[in-house]
């Protein structure tokens, strides 16, 4: 079975700076997506970004890039240019090729509370 | 068009009690999954749905959990007789399809305080 890993529970970051946040896998799979979610208190889950595990080159979404390490099992989040409305709970999940009685479920690790300092 | 909707927003039951709660997906998508959320975790799956079909239940955490889905539509998740380590958020989320590739569009969530 995969497993997620966030061994940050909590960052924090001021407004404009950049911040990383961490994210270990473990899987036997060749082939997979991996995922940042946002969820911020009204619960609503945010894809943030995702990565496909045959692509080498690192996904980017505006102020939002992974630094993705197959090798490594690593896929940590880089935010730029943070703002206030960035502060959120953060969710690092793996997903698996589709299977008949699966799906395609997603594993998520524990999170990381992100908070953004004016 | 209209996301995934889920009703009720926040529940409040006894312990011992029967809860239902519902997932509206996306209109067209065929792929519909469920996930609980306990205070201050990551989401842990507990069944998805293909049509109205389920093919692994294992993700329950014990028979007192059930699902069911109508057609490619509204999927229902009983709890009976809720403990109070039932208390959590419950997600659903749906899918065109169910392949890897496309994207799980989640709703907000029902929170569900067992006292």
């Amino acid at each position: 079975a995969q497993t997620v890993t966030q061994s940050q529970p909590e960052m924090s970051v001021q407004e404009a700076e950049t911040v990383t946040l961490s994210c270990t896998y473990d899987t036997s799979e060749s082939d997979y997506y991996l995922f940042w979610y946002k969820q911020p208190p009204s619960r609503q889950m945010i894809l943030v970004i995702r990565q496909e595990a045959y692509k080498q080159q690192n996904a980017t979404e505006n102020r939002f890039s992974v630094n993705f390490q197959k090798a490594a099992k690593s896929f940590s989040l880089k935010i730029s240019d943070s703002q206030l409305g960035d502060a959120a709970m953060y969710f690092c999940a793996y997903r698996s090729d589709f299977t008949e009685t699966s799906g395609s479920r997603l594993t998520f690790g524990e999170g990381t509370q992100l908070t953004v300092n004016p | 068009g209209a996301g995934v909707s889920q009703s009720p927003s926040n529940k409040v039951t006894e312990k011992g009690k029967d809860v239902e709660l519902r997932c509206d997906p996306i209109s067209g998508h065929t792929a519909l999954y469920w996930y609980r959320q306990r205070l201050g975790q990551g989401l842990e799956f507990l069944i998805y749905f293909q049509g109205n079909s389920a093919p692994d239940k294992s993700g329950l955490p014990s028979d007192r959990f059930s699902a069911e889905r109508t057609g490619e539509s509204v999927s229902t998740l009983t709890i009976q007789r809720t403990q109070q380590e039932d208390s959590a958020v419950y997600l659903c989320a749906s899918s065109l399809v169910p392949d890897s590739s496309y994207e799980q569009y989640f709703g907000p969530g029902t929170r569900l305080t067992v006292t």
